[in-house]
């Protein structure tokens, strides 16, 4: 079974800082995609990575994929207080296998 | 608001009860999914539903049971659940069950909250 991790599960950091979160997967897939869930609501998608090389970006997140590496990264910038939510990456195999989720707290 | 609706959005049963979780999709898809979200844990896939058929069934008790009338809509049957089954419980469809391997997304719902006390 594909297994997802990511780290790390919890992070806080300050306004305006950077910070970048990893989800390493086990077996080989190229199609990777992250979500974002805020407390109570529905996950929502926010990026869909289908190639090694992928870069994708909205706004201060910038999600990349590295297949051969088998690990992608969210990487926020000068974080404002809005981007608090838990952020999950799942990936493609004969379904879609999530990680465990990175719950992320701005500090104003 | 994703197009895919759950009711009711927090439920609270007992052992011995039998209650229903609904999930109604307007996005015109296909295939429609029931996970399951506890703390500390991955999302984990419970049934999976294609054109109204049950595609993919990972190994859930059978005191959950699935079933979808039709491609707009989808239920989870619930009747004497253990506590440790208290989690939150999301619905979510796609254009169809190929969707995973081509690269679309999934949309989900904002889930039912369940507690079994």
């Amino acid at each position: 079974e594909l297994k997802v991790e990511q780290n790390p599960l919890f992070l806080s950091m300050q306004e305006g800082k950077n910070y970048t979160i990893y989800c390493n997967y086990s077996t080989t897939s190229d199609r990777l995609y992250w979500y974002r869930q805020d407390p109570g609501k529905s996950l929502e998608s926010l990026f869909v990575l289908l190639s090694n090389g992928a870069v994708k970006q909205e706004g201060r997140l910038m999600a990349s994929l590295d297949t051969k590496a088998r690990l992608s990264t969210l990487h926020i910038t000068a974080a404002v207080h809005d981007l608090s939510a838990t952020y999950f990456c799942a990936v493609a195999g004969n379904q879609f296998y999530f990680g465990t989720g990175t719950s992320l707290t701005v500090i104003p | 608001e994703t197009g895919v609706t759950q009711t009711p959005r927090h439920l609270v049963m007992g052992m011995t009860n039998k209650k229903s979780l609904k999930c109604e999709q307007h996005l015109g898809h296909n295939a429609m999914y029931w996970y399951k979200q506890s703390a500390k844990k991955p999302l984990e896939l419970m049934f999976v539903y294609s054109l109204e058929e049950r595609v993919e069934n990972n190994s859930v008790p059978s005191r959950f049971s699935p079933e979808c009338p039709n491609s707009s809509h989808l239920f989870l049957h619930l009747h004497t659940l253990q506590p440790e089954d208290s989690a939150l419980y999301l619905c979510a469809s796609s254009q169809d069950r190929t969707t995973v391997i081509s690269g679309n997304t999934i949309y989900f719902g904002e889930g039912s909250w369940l507690t079994v006390v």
